[in-house]
């Protein structure tokens, strides 16, 4: 077994303000993936990285970038917080891509005030 | 591109009564369907995902059939549990793609 673990949990910040978010798996998976989660919209892909120092942009790339620093690990920055902005990060990781199960991390949630 | 389309928003149910969500997709390729679920304050993991050799996943009482023909990986229960509410999601690859394709999901009540 695995665990992907996600920090911060919680994080708030202000208008404008350069936010990081960081995702660490020890399940020794190649592909790692970032998803933003809002009600009604579903998962909607920002950035996945099919090994290290790979980046892909997703459907919802605009405003954010991501460094693959190693196997491990997959940060995802907030270029430019927006106000009122509320949603929930997800982090995943599959062993390869295709027909394999991904593996979801508990999330981080941001309030941009 | 590839697509899905899942049951709107919320649908309630009494315990005990069957379970259906619908989804259907679009795919240039050879698809490969998965169910999510999600239940309050914890993170997606999957219920069950499609077999290449068309064998009917099972898993937790669910199951879903990959219907090629009408594009379609519904989700079932015979008798829906209290625990079974929670957020669903259908997904999708496909080609050998890493870039999966998720519905906006469907969220489950069961009440008593």
């Amino acid at each position: 077994g695995g665990i992907i673990t996600q920090t911060p949990k919680f994080l708030i910040g202000q208008e404008g303000q350069k936010l990081t978010l960081k995702c660490q798996q020890n399940f020794n998976h190649d592909t790692m993936y970032w998803y933003r989660q809002d009600s009604g919209k579903g998962l909607r892909l920002i950035y996945y990285s099919i090994t290290e120092n790979d980046l892909q942009k997703g459907d919802l790339s605009e405003g954010y970038d991501a460094s693959r620093e190693k196997k491990s690990s997959f940060s995802l920055t907030v270029t430019s917080a927006q106000k009122n902005e509320m949603a929930v990060f997800l982090c995943a990781s599959t062993r390869t891509g295709g027909q394999d199960t991904q593996y979801f991390g508990p999330g981080t949630r941001l309030l941009v005030l | 591109g590839d697509s899905v389309t899942q049951t709107e928003g919320l649908v309630t149910l009494t315990e005990g009564l069957p379970v259906m969500l619908n989804c259907t997709y679009q795919s240039t390729y050879s698809p490969f369907l998965f169910w999510y679920v999600q239940h309050l304050n914890e993170a997606p993991k999957l219920l069950l995902k499609s077999f290449t050799d068309n064998k009917r996943p099972e898993h937790q009482g669910f199951h879903a059939t990959l219907h090629k023909s009408s594009s379609s990986f519904h989700l079932q229960k015979s008798s829906a549990q209290l625990s079974d509410s929670a957020l669903y999601y259908c997904a999708l690859t496909s080609g050998g793609n890493y870039k999966p394709t998720f519905g906006k999901g469907t969220s489950l009540v069961v009440h008593p």
